[in-house]
């Protein structure tokens, strides 16, 4: 079975600040891992994606991510935070192995709260 | 280009009346279909999903029932609703068998509040 922890409920940071979300995954198989952002009641937007191209990924909004296998992990970062970044980030694994039905599996949630 | 539409947006239903909850698909064929629930200070669970018409798989056992009557139509039911089935119903797809690998594309959800 696969799981995701997210560290830490609540992140807060000043503007223009390093922004780093930690992800932590378990996988009995090689993981495809994501990370996603959630505006209040919206849906969730992909902002990037690892699927064992290039441990250091880069998405949009100028968020990168890197695959550490020794670790386990799949933080995300970005190097200056902006108040439009605050918002709801989710990390997500799966064993997508091409068939099947397969659902994503999410941790918790990390609100990212950006401090004037 | 693909787009995925939920609605209603927002729904306050009393206890123990029924619910839907409909999801549509645009721009591509056969879609995995899911079905998740967000509720407060929690992450997604995942509830439903579908690989075709009439093709359902539970991943929860509740009170709540999905139908994929359409290819690309998702539908989320329930006869009586719970106060527990209060939350964020999000709908989402992704392409068919090994395309896309595995990412899946989220609607704007239905803010479901029972009483």
């Amino acid at each position: 079975a696969q799981s995701v922890t997210q560290l830490g409920s609540h992140v807060s940071v000043s503007e223009g600040a390093l922004v780093l979300l930690r992800c932590n995954y378990s996988s009995s198989v090689p993981p495809y891992l994501f990370w996603y952002v959630q505006y209040p009641n919206q849906g969730l937007q992909l902002l990037l994606k690892y699927t064992s191209a290039a441990t250091l990924v880069k998405g949009i909004n100028g968020f990168e991510a890197e695959f550490k296998k020794s670790e386990t992990s799949f933080h995300l970062t970005k190097p200056s935070a902006h108040m439009s970044d605050a918002a709801e980030y989710f990390c997500a694994v799966s064993d997508f192995s091409g068939g099947g039905a397969d659902g994503l599996t999410f941790g918790k949630g990390t609100h990212l709260i950006i401090q004037p | 280009s693909q787009t995925i539409h939920q609605w209603p947006a927002t729904l306050v239903q009393p206890v123990g009346s029924p619910l839907s909850l409909e999801c549509t698909v645009e721009g591509t064929s056969n879609p995995n279909l899911y079905w998740y629930r967000q509720a407060a200070g929690r992450g997604l669970q995942l509830l439903f999903y579908s690989v075709g018409i009439g093709q359902i798989s539970s991943e929860v056992p509740q009170n709540l029932s999905a139908s994929r009557p359409q290819d690309r139509q998702f539908i989320l039911s329930s006869k009586k609703l719970l106060l527990s089935d209060s939350g964020f119903y999000l709908c989402a797809w992704r392409y068919p068998g090994s395309a896309g690998l595995g990412e899946q594309f989220f609607g704007p959800g239905t803010r479901l509040t029972v009483l």
